[in-house]
């Protein structure tokens, strides 16, 4: 148990679905972030949040909307994915160099 | 192009023997660095870190090696245990903001 929880575990959706996804941390931590793994590539950083603050969108499409509104809950509202944004989403909290991950949601976009 | 390589996808070692995981980085600036676990349906965990000022680090079963003038990074796990079987990732702390560059992960098989 890191301390960092997200839900669902596990999403499939349509391509004209909307949905979110949930990260909850109780660690204290003021940075919190989204990451995407998808298979045989490097977890990619989609978004920072430091304070409530956005500080880092890295190139993430619009159709991926992140919202901070503590810096205890983090969301990635999701609308008109498409198939290859299939993937698993981390969200992190951050504490001096050091990462905290959730288990992650598994989504699958068809 | 990528920051940070781990460029064995895959390796099996024998329980009790030596695990060595490998890593490459392009930027002679970083000066942190860290290795993750992961198991299947879990997130990564932080396992063992170093800093740049260092060559080695060690933590009970695992040692990390640094070597600057090579922009090389390993692992050693020894001696490997079947519950070590993960992906591992090398990590820099190289991104704008400090954020952590990943590598793209070495899935570890400890066969009993």
């Amino acid at each position: 148990e890191t301390g960092v929880t997200q839900t669902p575990r596990h999403l499939v959706m349509g391509m004209t679905n909307k949905k979110s996804l949930k990260c909850e941390q109780h660690l204290g931590h003021n940075a919190m972030y989204w990451y995407k793994q998808s298979a045989k590539k490097p977890l990619e950083l989609m978004f920072v949040y430091n304070f409530k603050e956005q500080t880092e969108n890295n190139s993430v499409p619009s159709r991926f909307s992140p919202e901070c509104p503590n810096s205890s809950h983090l969301f990635l509202h999701l609308h008109t994915l498409q198939p290859e944004d299939s993937a698993l989403y981390l969200c992190a909290s951050r504490a001096n160099e050091k990462l905290f991950f959730g288990s992650g949601t598994q989504l699958s976009v068809l | 192009d990528q920051q940070v390589k781990q460029n064995s996808p895959s390796l099996s070692v024998q329980e009790g023997r030596i695990s060595i995981l490998n890593c490459d980085y392009t930027n002679s600036m970083f000066d942190y660095f860290l290795w993750y676990k992961k198991y299947p349906a879990e997130g990564p965990t932080f396992l063992i870190s170093i800093s740049s000022i260092k060559d080695k680090n060690e933590d009970g079963r695992f040692t990390v090696f640094l070597n600057k003038s090579a922009k090389h990074l390993s692992l050693h796990i020894v001696p490997s245990q079947p519950g070590d079987s993960a992906v591992y990732f090398c990590a820099v702390e190289g991104g704008s903001q400090g954020n952590l560059i990943f590598g793209k992960g070495t899935k570890l098989s400890v066969k009993p």
